[in-house]
């Protein structure tokens, strides 16, 4: 079956743009999670979704991101006034309700900001 | 979420078994053991977890240690598809929706 998916693959933003990411999770995941990579490191968690619900989103760096699930499907996280060091992979992922036993990653999202 | 440490870097030779430790001293009671890898380019994927007892699956065996404070990953047979970035990361069992923290991990490099 399908899995996680993510668009754009890639992403190039002049400084001071918004850009919005969507993550598609597999059909039927109640949980989802955003993740930032950073060049050479391990992803670091930014927010996570039950359904439509926003649970936890401690890992936002600033108030200028934001992520919304209006549907409890498809999500979007979205950078307002990207700076420099938004640089890095945005990974998704989702998970059964409840499942503490495997979270599905999509490939990834690559932002560059000029 | 406990700590856990792993050696930056490990090398192995094709179709030859790989240990990949991980320590986790901290570890309390509720604190599952998982691993997940990172192939290049890719997002990550899980591999196995286990609670107490020894693991194996189609992909891993997984080795934990008695007192529960170290556990190994074991790749019986690496492959050039098994060079990828190794977590070892602790969940509680009593937080089922809680994120994955991750460390470091270890970047395995096979050699043909």
């Amino acid at each position: 079956g399908a899995g996680v998916s993510q668009s754009p693959r890639y992403k190039v933003a002049k400084r001071g743009q918004d850009v919005a990411l969507r993550c598609d999770p597999i059909s039927g995941h109640v949980s989802l999670f955003w993740y930032q990579q950073a060049l050479g490191q391990g992803p670091e968690f930014l927010t996570y979704f039950q359904n439509e619900a926003q649970l936890d989103k401690s890992g936002l760096p600033s108030d200028r991101f934001f992520a919304e699930r209006p549907e409890g499907s498809v999500s979007t996280l979205k950078i307002q006034r990207t700076q420099q060091e938004d640089s890095a992979v945005y990974l998704c992922a989702s998970s059964l309700a409840d499942s503490y036993n495997e979270q599905f990653f999509g490939p990834g999202t690559r932002l560059t900001v000029l | 979420d406990a700590k856990t440490t792993q050696p930056n870097s490990m090398e192995s030779n094709e179709e030859e078994p790989v240990h990949l430790p991980c320590n986790h001293s901290t570890i309390s009671g509720t604190d599952y053991i998982h691993w997940y890898r990172q192939l290049p380019s890719q997002g990550p994927e899980y591999v196995i977890h286990g609670l107490t007892s020894n693991v194996n699956n189609r992909m891993a065996s997984l080795a934990i240690a008695e007192d529960r404070k170290s556990s190994t990953l074991i790749l019986h047979r690496a492959t050039l598809r098994d060079a990828a970035v190794y977590y070892c990361i602790l969940r509680d069992r009593n937080n089922a929706g809680n994120m994955l923290t991750f460390g470091g991990g270890t970047r395995l490099m096979v050699k043909p």
